[in-house]
């Protein structure tokens, strides 16, 4: 199977600059997570998507930082504006079905931004 | 509220040999899961084993064993025979029936010496 999609694979952008990330998970899985990862940092989760339903965004940046799943398929993370504490890769990942402690995220390669 | 705890930055090892990541976490949730991934240098997230918190047995999946300490919190990753190819960054990670979202730990460097 197709494995998770991420585009761009990198970014550079100045501060205040707005940048949109774009993601397409595997056929079939219907939770969706985007996940920040700063340089020498485990992933954290920005927002979770279950369908085209919002489950968690409470450690999503609203002010600055938009995700949207229309359709219920693809996802795009929109920063606007951008700040320099933004560097980090952006990964995107699926899984099944939310609530199995016992499936595994499937992750995309991750795009790299750079705010300068 | 859940935590993954992982207190090794960095570990060498020499090739052929056996290596073991520490991992301990904290979680309320009755049922969860413990999961261990590989992330190279080129990024991408590899999904190496994964630990129910029922399960009787530890997981194995060729060279990699989970050793599941359940009261004491641990779900260490064993590699055995190491490789040139296993140098990367190692995170453990839970997700659990309530707080169903996946939580990481920092990550541990590993390297492998010929």
């Amino acid at each position: 199977e197709a494995g998770v999609a991420q585009s761009p694979r990198y970014k550079i952008i100045e501060k205040r600059q707005s940048v949109a990330f774009w993601c397409n998970p595997i056929s079939g899985h219907a939770t969706l997570y985007w996940y920040q990862q700063i340089l020498g940092q485990g992933p954290k989760l920005l927002i979770q998507f279950q369908n085209n339903g919002v489950v968690d965004d409470s450690q999503l940046p609203k002010d600055r930082f938009s995700a949207e799943r229309l359709k219920g398929v693809d996802s795009t993370l929109k920063i606007q504006p951008a700040k320099l504490e933004d560097s980090a890769v952006y990964l995107c990942a699926s899984s099944r079905a939310q609530g199995g402690v016992n499936s595994p995220l499937h992750f995309g390669n991750g795009t790299r931004l750079t705010v300068t | 509220a859940q935590k993954i705890t992982q207190t090794q930055p960095g570990m060498f090892v020499q090739e052929k040999e056996a290596v073991t990541l520490d991992c301990t976490y904290d979680t309320s949730d009755p049922s969860y899961g413990l999961f261990w991934y590989k992330q190279p240098s080129s990024g991408e997230m590899i999904f190496l084993i994964y630990q129910g918190s029922y399960d009787q047995q530890n997981a194995t999946e060729g060279r990699y064993s989970l050793n599941f300490q359940k009261a004491r919190k641990s779900a260490n990753l064993v590699i055995s025979a190491s490789q040139l190819g296993d140098s990367a960054m190692y995170f453990c990670a839970m997700r659990g029936y309530n707080n169903n979202d996946m939580r990481f730990g920092a990550g541990t460097r590993l390297t492998v010496k010929p």
